[in-house]
Formats: C-alpha cells, structure tokens, sequence
C-alpha cells in the first residue's frame, strides 16, 4: 500500500519560516491535503489539493507538490501554530486514503 | 454551519461490540460521502472507513474489515460505525469526517467532528 513519510518534528523560532515534507513514490501525481491538529482537538484542513488554502486559514499556510515530495510552508510562524501537521492522499489504486504519520512543529 | 457530533464510544472488553453514531447538522447528508479516521492515544491519524453518499460504495483498512461495518442514514443525518470483535488496539478516539468532494468522490476531509473515546479493556 501507498506509504507517506514524515519527520517526527519540525523546531523554529517565532517569525521564521517551518517547512515540513511528506514523501512518497511520485506523491507529485497525486492532491495532497495538510491537517493541523493541536493537542485535545480534532484535525482542520489548511492546505487541500497541494496549494489551495480554505477560507479562514491565514496566507501563511502554503504547500507544494513535486516529485517524490509535497511541502507544507509556514510564514511568520506565531506561538499558535504549534501542532502536530498531517499530510494525506486518497490512493485510487488501493481505494483508501493515506495519512503520514504526522510532524511535531515546536515554536522555540 | 457545519456540525458532525459522534456519539457511542465508551469502555468495552475485548471481543464485545460497541456502535458509534455521527450526527450531521448544517448541510445535506445525502450529497458527501463520509468517513470514520481514529487517533490511538498519542498516535496518528487513521483511516478506518468511507460510504459514499447513497451507501451504494463502502471502503475499509484491513486493520478493520471483517469487524466492522459503516452505514447511515441519511433521512436521520446520521453516519454509523458498527464496531464488533473489539481488539485493544482498536482503543482510539474516533472522529467522523465529511469529504467535500461530492457523493462518490474521495479526495480530503474538510469537516472534523470532535470525536468519541472508545477503551478496550478487560
């Protein structure tokens, strides 16, 4: 089955720049979707199909997609975008969708 | 506004049955398919099922299939999560999750409920 790779955590300091990958074979032909869960809540979607945001989640947030890797961006990162991030895919092969195993992003 | 409230979980001993229910408020049912993602205590997120919006197409993790059975109801606003055959490794917190791509399309979930524990414990 389709497996997507993260790093285990992600440290910057507040105002820098966080970016975090999600890897997996030719993962550049597929819509990958960015889920920011903080601790005791449910996941929000911040990032869909690579580079769109939905409304209500701050410029900040952007992605991309190429290759063998899609990258989740985070701008100007502030105190509250400290999170643990997942990317997902829907694998059309296997008809089931695919989460990576999740970033820790710590602002320093 | 979109809403998805989960309900059922609870504490049950390995092998019993548990059901869970999603109630969905603020949009029409019938038109999303819908999927259950669970989260083990201090794990990731994972797929366990999707129905498509008429019911007519259901998907599972192996980690799943054979136990347990998705439904709903979409004159009731409800998504269901049959749960038999409990295993410990089914402890989770249990979320419903709405797919904005449309009836029989799958892509992303845009819409999170709050979720629901479930212990499996004897």
């Amino acid at each position: 089955s389709y497996v997507l790779s993260q790093p285990p955590s992600v440290s910057v300091a507040p105002g820098q720049t966080a970016r975090m990958t999600c890897e997996g074979n030719n993962i550049g032909s597929k819509s990958v979707h960015w889920y920011q869960q903080k601790p005791g809540q449910a996941p929000v979607l911040v990032v869909y199909d690579d580079s769109d945001r939905p409304s209500g989640i701050p410029e900040r947030f952007s992605g991309s997609n190429s290759g063998n890797t899609a990258t989740l961006t985070i701008s100007r990162v502030e105190a509250g975008d400290e999170a643990d991030y997942y990317c997902q895919v829907w694998d059309s092969r296997g008809y089931l969708f695919v989460f990576g195993a999740g970033t820790k992003v710590t602002v320093l | 506004e979109v809403q998805l409230l989960e309900s059922g979980g609870g504490l049950a001993q390995p092998g019993e049955s548990l059901r869970l229910s999603c109630a969905a408020s603020g949009f029409t049912l019938s038109i999303y398919a819908m999927s259950w993602v669970r989260q083990a205590p201090g794990k990731g997120l994972e797929w366990v099922s999707t129905i498509s919006g008429s019911g007519g197409e259901i998907y599972y993790a192996d980690s799943v299939k054979g136990r347990f059975t998705i439904s709903r109801d979409n004159s009731k606003n409800t998504l269901y999560l049959q749960m038999n055959s409990l295993r410990a490794d089914d402890a989770a917190v249990y979320y419903c999750a709405r797919d904005d791509c449309g009836a029989r399309c799958y892509i992303r979930f845009d819409h999170w409920g709050q979720g629901t524990l479930v212990t499996v414990s004897s």
